[in-house]
């Protein structure tokens, strides 16, 4: 699985649009970008995941670049829930292959009020 | 969606005694589910990877006999950690995988303390 690079923490302001970036720089044509958090004292959550495309869905906008070396993560309007350690991650599509996802160091995103 | 099911979210137990952590796939059927690890402040590190009806798989420096894993039907595995120390204290979080290229689903975890 290709290795990510992510900012170890960031802050944003309540109401303002939270942006993530991921560096990917090995990806491989097969790979997706998967993006989970964790709250704290929780499980991970999924966000969002894409391939080449930009993605959005009721949690978050993805946005890759064109050659797919780096992704940013959009959270339009955050909010003190949002708070959490974010995490990317690249690899071959989770469907029909039962392997784990491995975490990184993630970027632990502040909501401040 | 999807949901798993962790059990107990917290427990404090004596050192030396075995506890027992539940993990439930509660709508869907897991052929796999995976357990992590996790020490303040780092993040999740991979235990074992759980197969219904065979062996677990654990990761190198993890004791397969310490942490027992155990995944006899297709909704629930269990991880007893057996003579528990202090060191073991740390969040326990398992996973399966659903279908559909959702990825997996995550467990609320477990914090376990070892007195």
């Amino acid at each position: 699985d290709a290795k990510t690079t992510q900012p170890t923490s960031m802050d944003c302001a309540e109401g303002r649009a939270a942006n993530l970036p991921c560096n990917h720089s090995t990806i491989s044509g097969n790979e997706y970008v998967y993006w989970y958090r964790q709250i704290h004292s929780q499980g991970p959550q999924y966000i969002i995941h894409g391939l080449k495309n930009n993605e959005t869905n009721e949690m978050a906008s993805l946005i890759i670049t064109e050659d797919r070396k780096s992704s940013t993560l959009i959270l339009p309007h955050a909010t003190l829930r949002d708070t959490a350690v974010y995490y990317c991650i690249v690899r071959v599509a989770l469907s029909g292959s039962a392997r784990q996802l491995t975490f990184g160091s993630g970027t632990q995103l502040t909501v401040l009020p | 969606g999807a949901v798993v099911s962790q059990h107990p979210s917290r427990v404090i137990c004596k050192s030396g005694t075995s506890v027992k952590i539940e993990c439930r796939s509660l709508d869907f059927q897991a052929t796999t589910m995976f357990w992590y690890r996790q020490f303040p402040k780092q993040s999740l590190m991979l235990m074992a990877t759980s197969n219904e009806g065979s062996k677990a798989t654990y990761e190198q420096g993890v004791e397969k006999d310490k942490f027992l894993i155990n995944h006899a039907s297709l909704t629930l595995s269990t991880l007893t950690v057996t003579s528990a120390h202090p060191e073991d204290s740390s969040f326990y979080i398992c996973s399966a995988m659903q279908g559909g290229g959702y990825g997996y689903t995550f467990g609320s975890g477990t914090r376990l303390t070892v007195v």
